[in-house]
């Protein structure tokens, strides 16, 4: 099992330009996230999808949409690169209610530049 | 909202010495979970707490679900070059939350080797 998977591990754009992030997860797992980690800082929630289908919004979603495209995948959309955007965004999943949903499995990581 | 205080914010340590950090919160916490993150990957899940009072080791790694449910604690007995790392605390918030809701990300602890 490659467990969660994210490409691309690097990026660099210009301000205004879109991107989509792609995650996928091969642990069969329901809820999938995408967070942004910020120098200093910890871990921030963007968006999560409980279950195939759903989506709901974190802590910080401004700026980003996201599609669960089936059970193993989740993307995260920048329509309009700002250089406030310059982060590591991370992917994760973890398994369903009662099943030790809130451990989270993250994948490797995509950094992104934007200018 | 809920917030994470996590300390210290970075230490050195020397080969062979315990390690002590904490994490508290500004409201109560069902589950408690401490991290490990490696330069240029992403978090892996260490110690999962779920129960006030709990005590679990893995390995020389051994945390603490705080009695109050407000704080909890990571201890790293005999620390070897390769504990070297960002430590990051994790919550998971109180009744209310959906199960695959947010888990909560403390600011991280950076610990490196003391030249």
């Amino acid at each position: 099992n490659a467990g969660v998977t994210q490409t691309p591990k690097f990026q660099v754009l210009k301000t205004g330009q879109s991107m989509t992030l792609q995650c996928a997860q091969d642990m069969n797992h329901n809820s999938m996230y995408w967070y942004r980690q910020d120098p200093g800082m910890g871990l921030r929630l963007i968006y999560y999808s409980a279950s195939e289908g759903t989506t709901d919004k974190g802590e910080v979603p401004n700026g980003y949409n996201v599609s669960r495209l089936n059970k193993r995948e989740f993307s995260l959309r920048l329509e309009s690169a700002a250089p406030s955007q310059t982060s590591v965004y991370f992917c994760a999943s973890s398994p369903a209610p009662g099943q030790g949903s809130d451990t989270q499995y993250f994948g490797p990581g995509t950094r992104l530049t934007v200018l | 909202g809920q917030q994470l205080n996590q300390s210290p914010q970075s230490m050195f340590i020397q080969e062979g010495e315990d390690v002590s950090m904490n994490c508290t919160s500004s409201s109560i916490f069902n589950t408690w979970l401490w991290y490990k993150q490696d330069p240029g990957e992403g978090p892996v899940l260490l110690i999962a707490l779920y129960k006030a009072g709990e005590l679990t080791s893995n390995g020389r790694l051994t945390a603490q679900f705080g009695i109050t449910r407000k704080d909890s604690f990571l201890n790293i007995s005999a620390s070897i070059p390769s504990d070297v790392g960002i430590y990051f605390c994790a919550g998971q918030g109180a009744p209310g939350y959906s199960s695959a809701s947010k888990i909560i990300f403390g600011s991280g602890t950076r610990l490196s080797i003391r030249p």
